[in-house]
């Protein structure tokens, strides 16, 4: 079945600087990689997904690519704020969703 | 924007005891899931249902665990004789069409602790 790896598993970053979650996936048939964000006492809300047939989607802040090759996929935040302080999920889907561990990301003042 | 529910946010039942989680899902979402997420940990599927009926489920998901849509708008997990080890996180998802390619929405989830 599908694995999905992480990393890192916290990141601190200075508020304005730019913040990347790495993840891997083992299944070549896994075609869709869902994003989420879950804060403090909520569940994991979905803020960005990308599909097998493109490598990279953007929107505003946030932006993720994907290499099918490698098996990787990556999330990019671009001049992080306070706000974005949350854990960070990838996933990988085939017939159903598998999460990886999660990043805890800080923003600092 | 439509949300998923879910009742209560949370619940405490004694060891063995049978619990009942649940979630009303958006309105016009055909595909529902339940999810767990121990303290700290990751989230894990544990379940999707469509068309009144399971259709994948993880090892997670034993006899233990049943689903029902008993009605146009609620979505249940039950949980039978549960175990200290039950406690979690569940957490409730719908999405408009199937697992591939749809994005699932999630709930706020339900803290169940098993004392």
């Amino acid at each position: 079945g599908e694995n999905v790896e992480q990393h890192p598993s916290t990141l601190s970053v200075q508020e304005g600087d730019s913040a990347v979650i790495k993840c891997t996936y083992s299944d070549s048939a896994s075609n869709y990689f869902p994003w989420y964000k879950q804060e403090l006492g909520k569940g994991p809300q979905l803020i960005i997904d990308i599909r097998s047939n493109v490598g990279e989607k953007k929107d505003q802040r946030i932006a993720v690519t994907l290499n099918k090759t490698a098996k990787h996929f990556s999330l990019h935040i671009t001049e992080t704020q306070p706000e974005d302080s949350a854990v960070y999920f990838c996933a990988a889907l085939d017939d159903k969703i598998i999460f990886g561990k999660g990043t805890r990301l800080h923003i600092l003042p | 924007e439509p949300e998923v529910t879910q009742t209560p946010s949370h619940q405490v039942t004694q060891m063995g005891q049978e619990v009942i989680l649940r979630c009303v899902p958006i309105s016009n979402h055909l595909y529902f899931y339940w999810y767990r997420q121990i303290l700290g940990q990751k989230v894990e599927f544990l379940v999707s249902f469509y068309n009144n009926e399971i259709s994948e489920k993880s090892e997670i998901f034993d006899d233990q665990f049943s689903v029902e849509r008993p009605d146009g708008s609620n979505f249940t997990l039950k949980i039978r004789s549960t175990k200290l080890e039950d406690s979690a996180m569940y957490f409730c998802a719908s999405s408009q069409q199937g697992a591939d390619n749809q994005p699932q929405h999630f709930g706020d989830g339900t803290r169940l602790s098993i004392l």
